[in-house]
């Protein structure tokens, strides 16, 4: 069984960077089936993802954020990482990490956090 | 990206009712089509993978089906602890894109 859970600040500056860290179990994120995402729900809202690290370490990036984000794995750690700077109010949103495992091409977000609040504000 | 829009945005039932709830993508995916259900205060959880395979553990009065633009969820007789919103999601192609939720409420 997978288990993720996120953790970071609740609170952030606006302009500033917004860094929060997924802390997987159950399952490596260096190797296997599965890539590992950064999804958010604005409150009373629907889902956009941000985007993925593969187990290799590579990255893809949803076009709309790509500019301002960067996710990074620590292997040693277990853990990846969302880095999104120059936030504004429109970044306030619960953030989910996730796994998605691989089904003959496709792909389904299986395992996920339960998810932390961050509110962009001064 | 590919636009996701679901039907209805949100329905009222009675426990045992058959509910139905279409997804419509903006252009063909195939069957790469996820459903998920949210409660409020909680995560997405997955109930249909790939158009029509069920997830593992899901209940068996969920069922999924459709293919190219058109998609469906079925929850055969509504129970009370269905009550949630309903999203669609498009693994076709990168970014994944979700459609705006259908929120079921029991009567």
């Amino acid at each position: 069984q997978v288990q993720l859970q996120e953790s970071g600040p609740g609170l952030v500056k606006p302009s500033q960077t917004l860094s929060l860290t997924c802390t997987v179990s159950g399952a490596s994120i260096s190797s296997g089936n599965y890539y590992w995402s950064w999804i958010r729900q604005p409150a009373g809202k629907g889902l956009e993802w941000i985007g993925r690290i593969y187990p290799s370490g590579s990255t893809t990036y949803n076009p709309s954020l790509k500019s301002r984000v960067t996710i990074s794995g620590d292997t040693s750690k277990n853990q990846f990482s969302l880095n999104l700077n120059s936030v504004t109010a429109a970044d306030t949103a619960v953030y989910y990490c996730t796994s998605a495992t691989h089904f003959y091409g496709s792909y389904y977000f299986d395992y996920w956090g339960q998810g932390t609040l961050v509110t962009v504000s001064s | 990206d590919i636009q996701m829009t679901q039907s209805p945005s949100s329905l009222s039932a009675s426990v045992g009712d058959r509910v139905t709830i279409t997804c419509r993508a903006s252009q063909s995916i195939s069957t790469y089509l996820n459903w998920y259900q949210q409660k409020p205060g909680k995560a997405p959880k997955l109930l249909i993978y790939a158009a029509s395979s069920f997830q593992s553990g899901v209940p068996s009065r969920f069922s999924g089906s459709g293919s190219g633009t058109d998609f469906t969820l079925t929850i055969s007789s509504l129970q009370p602890e269905d009550s949630a919103t309903y999203y669609c999601q498009q693994s076709y192609t990168t970014p994944p894109t979700f459609g705006p939720g259908t929120k079921v409420d029991i009567k």
